[in-house]
């Protein structure tokens, strides 16, 4: 049974525009989280994470938001450029793996 | 930088091949690990390895064995290929602490097993 889950397959945003990736858990054992970015015919490389400890932690124009109430987090990315196009996999650890979404497919329209 | 490399980029084998993955990494990682991603399934964790002549399974492993007998190489063998282990493989190492550092993942292999 799959413990993260990426609800959208794919999501489209004007270039300037704010991108918001979206990502749940089910596991409340889970307390450290990363945003992988994955390019084609590339392996996925690390972006940014957050330990359940925060709520919230940027880097540049990107921002995670934690909501372990919901078991939820979000990657907010402010603004879109073409470049940031790839697909996008958050991952949870329990401290013994990591568990991988199923990845969002962002396209940013020049 | 941190370089993590696969032998294949694309592979083509028959139905009961013995096939054999090479993932190395050179930057000195106690960890090393085996995925494949799938559509709609993401990325899943098939073999890790925590240090040499070590190895620990994953959430798939049925059909898969590995073998890491020098610290910087880890490879993924597939016993007897079947249609169902086409995919895209991912090798990815990380330092000690499995839970909080990073991974970082080599370019991936697309096995296609006919």
């Amino acid at each position: 049974d799959q413990q993260v889950k990426q609800n959208s397959p794919s999501l489209s945003v004007q270039e300037g525009r704010i991108s918001i990736l979206n990502c749940d858990y089910t596991n409340s054992m889970f307390d450290y989280f990363l945003w992988y970015k994955k390019y084609p015919a590339e392996g996925p490389t690390f972006l940014i994470s957050i330990s359940s400890i925060k709520d919230k932690n940027e880097d540049g124009r990107f921002t995670v938001f934690l909501n372990k109430s919901a078991k939820h987090l979000s990657l907010h990315i402010v603004p879109s450029q073409p470049g940031d196009s790839a697909v996008y996999f958050c991952a949870a650890s329990d401290g013994n793996q990591f568990y991988f979404g199923t990845g969002t497919s962002l396209t940013v329209i020049p | 930088d941190v370089k993590v490399t696969q032998s294949s980029r694309y592979l083509v084998k028959r139905t009961g091949e013995k096939v054999f993955l090479e993932c190395v990494q050179d930057m000195d990682h106690e960890n090393m690990f085996w995925y494949r991603q799938d559509p709609g399934l993401g990325l899943r964790l098939i073999y890790f390895s925590y240090d040499v002549k070590m190895k620990e399974k994953g959430d798939i492993p049925e059909g898969y064995s590995v073998s890491r007998e020098k610290k910087e190489r880890f490879s993924l063998i597939l016993e007897s290929a079947s249609t169902n282990q086409t995919s895209m493989y991912l090798c990815a190492s990380s330092l000690t602490g499995v839970s909080y550092n990073e991974q970082f993942f080599g370019p991936g292999t697309r096995l296609t097993v006919l």
